[in-house]
């Protein structure tokens, strides 16, 4: 069936370093992506998204490109801090949850070095 | 309150038992979700309202799961006869008026079945 994934369950990186995370989704009709945040114990949390039309969006230290000719999209992070130690899922419109339900992968785990 | 509220924080129900696990959204959204996760899993949905309406709601495992949301506020999802595999923790997440608002996510209830 259809579905958002993601390609490694776990990123360890340094800190300071860039981190890129990936995600691959198979629905060609979906025209809208979000990447949430998740901390242990806490629920996901919006960062940022990015419609069809556009290739690249920049948020605070963070930028989302979308390669729709391969399907695949990805989350960067700058300069990456202890507080950015979290599970990251990228997300695409779920059929039956109105104009904002969400289909969501099953996460990468991202996890900071000192 | 700023953002979407849910209790109890955890709940442990030995099989068989009923529970209920509420949800406040934030204050006027619409849109009201409630969402699965599995451990080391991504949510999956279960159901979504908008207003006092449940207009989906093909995500809930069995009969046994029900939703409510009478007034189109506070939301319940009551888990009837809980098994084992019942365990997890359920999300509840709410939307704004426009098309692709972000969800924003309460921090979940964790059910711990016995």
């Amino acid at each position: 069936g259809e579905s958002v994934g993601l390609h490694l369950p776990t990123l360890s990186v340094q800190e300071g370093d860039n981190s890129i995370i990936n995600c691959a989704y198979s629905n060609s009709a979906s025209d809208y992506f979000i990447w949430y945040k998740q901390e242990s114990g806490k629920g996901p949390q919006f960062i940022i998204d990015i419609r069809s039309n556009m290739d690249k969006r920049q948020g605070q230290r963070v930028t989302v490109l979308l390669n729709k000719t391969v399907k695949h999209l990805s989350l960067q992070i700058a300069a990456t801090q202890p507080g950015d130690s979290a599970v990251y899922f990228c997300a695409e419109p779920y059929s039956g949850g109105g104009a904002d339900g969400l289909t969501f992968g099953k996460g990468t785990h991202l996890i900071i070095q000192p | 309150g700023a953002g979407v509220s849910q209790s109890p924080r955890y709940k442990v129900a030995k099989r068989g038992q009923d529970v209920a696990l509420r949800c406040d959204p934030i204050s006027g959204h619409v849109s009201l979700f409630w969402y699965q996760q599995a451990l080391g899993q991504g949510p999956e949905f279960l159901t979504y309202f908008q207003n006092e309406a449940q207009l989906d709601k093909s995500g809930l495992p069995s009969d046994r799961f029900f939703a409510e949301r009478p007034e189109g506020s506070v939301s319940t999802l009551k888990i009837q006869r809980t098994q084992q595999e019942d365990s997890a923790v359920y999300l509840c997440a709410s939307s704004g008026n426009r098309n692709n608002s972000p969800l924003h996510f309460g921090n979940g209830t964790r059910l711990t079945v016995t």
